[in-house]
């Protein structure tokens, strides 16, 4: 099993609308978790991180099940913007920082 | 003025010829990386330094090589590069007494070998 996976998409989404997504982490062990966005052909970038809680951030909201093993980002109201390739992070601790990238979410929000 | 930034953007090159990446940051952190991202297989870690002194492998570091000349340059060398090193790659900083995690990536290198 891999460590990190999505689901790669692409979402195609009309604008407006609400979209969710999941990612799955194999390390019972891990312990923070992020989404990055990655525009075409540009470097990754935080969106945010997610916490035990769950946590907010405008239009984003960000979930975490440690007894499932996943996290979620979804994304309310969406905007031409948004489209983008949305990587899920996960810290597993050991060297390196521990972060394992997932392959990606392509997210296409069509007007 | 970005706070990581590579060099080159573009390059495409032949086979068996040496090439180097440079990746410069002002942020002041310790912690540099070097990734490559191919389609369909994301992210994958080459090397890592935490400091000047340290240097590591990561996942694929077999055909490269690197060098931290200081605390603001970490460069990328394919020593004979082949065909399957076609590639974007990136340079990426931490900082572990910022915030938490959190990489901080430059635009990237574009690698084409012919």
């Amino acid at each position: 099993r891999k460590e990190v996976e999505q689901d790669p998409g692409p979402f195609n989404v009309p604008e407006g609308a609400t979209v969710a997504f999941n990612c799955t982490y194999s390390n019972s062990a891990s312990q923070s978790f992020f989404w990055y966005r990655q525009d075409c052909r540009k470097e990754p970038k935080l969106l945010m991180s997610v916490y035990s809680s769950g946590n907010e951030d405008g239009r984003f909201t960000a979930q975490l099940n440690r007894a499932s093993q996943y996290i979620s980002l979804l994304i309310r109201d969406s905007k031409l913007s948004d489209s983008a390739t949305y990587l899920c992070v996960v810290n597993s601790g050991g060297g390196a920082d521990g972060l394992t990238f997932g392959k990606g979410t392509h997210l296409i929000i069509q007007p | 003025d970005a706070d990581v930034t590579q060099t080159p953007r573009n390059r495409i090159t032949k086979t068996g010829k040496r090439i180097m990446l440079e990746c410069s940051q002002t942020k002041g952190h310790d912690r540099m990386y070097w990734y490559r991202q191919d389609p369909g297989l994301g992210l994958r870690l080459i090397y890592y330094s935490f400091d000047v002194k340290d240097i590591n492998k990561g996942e694929i570091s077999d055909g490269y090589s690197v060098s931290r000349q200081a605390q603001a340059k970490f460069s990328l060398s394919l020593e004979s590069a082949i065909p399957n090193q076609t590639a974007l790659y990136f340079c990426a900083t931490s900082d572990p007494r910022g915030v938490p995690d959190t990489q901080y990536f430059g635009p990237g290198t574009r690698l084409t070998v012919l």
